[in-house]
C-alpha cells in the first residue's frame, strides 16, 4: 500500500513553459487535494475533487487546472508557469473530506 | 470565514521541557481540529485529531491537545520534548460537512539539547 504518490519530486521551469504534477493514490478515497506550501504561509487550497469526474476551486486556482477521471489520479497542470508559482506542492486524499493524508510533496522552481 | 490562527511561527525549548504550541480557531460552528507534523523534506503526517468527542484527545508519540469551546483554541501538548519532535506543526480545521480543511500557518519546533 503505497498511500499517496507525487512525481516528480523536483522541477525547474522556465517562465511560460508548462507541466503536469502528478498524483496518484492506492486507498480508493473519493477526495483528493492539491495545495501549495509557502514558507510561513502555511498551506494553501488549489483544487479539490470530491469524486471522479467532480473537481471545484479552492483558495488559489489561478493559473492551475486539474482534471480527475479516475478514482486514483488527480494531475495538476500549470498553464504558462510564472516565478509566483515557485513553490511545493502537496497532493492529499482522504475518505472523509478532512482526515487526509499527503504525498511527499514536488518542489517547483520557475526561474 | 473559518479561520485557523498558530501563536507564535517558531517556538524552541530544551529536551525534557514542556512543549506547548498553541491554535486559535474562528467559527461560530466548533469545527472537526487536526495537529499535523512535517518532518524536513517530507508531507504531512495526522498526529492526532477532534471530532467532537472527548474534548482531551491523544495523539502519537506522546502529543495530546485539549479542545476548549470557551476559548476556541486546540493547544498541542507534550509533557517532555525529545530531539526528535523537532519538525513543523500545523492546526488545521474542518467545518463538519465542509469536506476541506483550513490552515494556520505553521509552528516550528526546536529542541536544544
Amino acid at each position: 500500500n503505497a498511500g499517496v504518490t507525487q512525481t516528480p519530486k523536483f522541477r525547474i521551469l522556465k517562465i511560460g513553459q508548462s507541466m503536469t504534477l502528478q498524483c496518484t493514490q492506492d486507498m480508493n478515497h473519493n477526495y483528493m487535494y492539491w495545495y501549495r506550501q509557502d514558507p510561513g504561509m502555511g498551506l494553501k487550497l488549489i483544487y479539490y475533487s470530491v469524486g471522479a469526474g467532480i473537481t471545484d476551486k479552492g483558495e488559489v486556482p489561478n493559473g492551475y487546472n486539474v482534471s480527475r477521471s479516475t478514482t486514483e489520479d488527480f494531475p495538476l497542470r500549470l498553464e504558462l508557469a510564472a516565478p509566483s508559482q515557485t513553490s511545493v506542492y502537496f497532493c492529499a486524499s482522504s475518505v472523509t473530506g478532512y482526515e487526509q493524508y499527503f504525498g511527499p510533496g514536488t518542489r517547483l522552481t520557475v526561474t | 470565514a473559518q479561520s485557523v490562527t498558530q501563536l507564535g511561527s517558531h517556538v524552541s525549548v530544551s529536551e525534557g521541557a514542556l512543549v506547548l504550541l498553541r491554535c486559535n480557531y474562528s467559527s461560530s460552528v466548533p469545527p472537526y481540529l487536526f495537529w499535523y507534523v512535517q518532518y524536513p523534506n517530507q508531507g504531512l503526517q495526522l498526529l492526532l485529531k477532534y471530532t467532537s468527542a472527548a474534548t482531551l484527545v491523544k495523539g502519537i508519540n506522546g502529543f495530546e491537545a485539549e479542545f476548549k469551546k470557551s476559548e476556541t483554541s486546540f493547544h498541542l501538548t507534550k509533557p517532555s520534548a525529545h530531539m526528535s519532535d523537532a519538525a513543523e506543526y500545523f492546526c488545521a480545521a474542518s467545518i463538519q460537512g465542509a469536506q476541506k480543511l483550513v490552515f494556520g500557518q505553521g509552528t516550528r519546533l526546536t529542541i536544544n539539547p
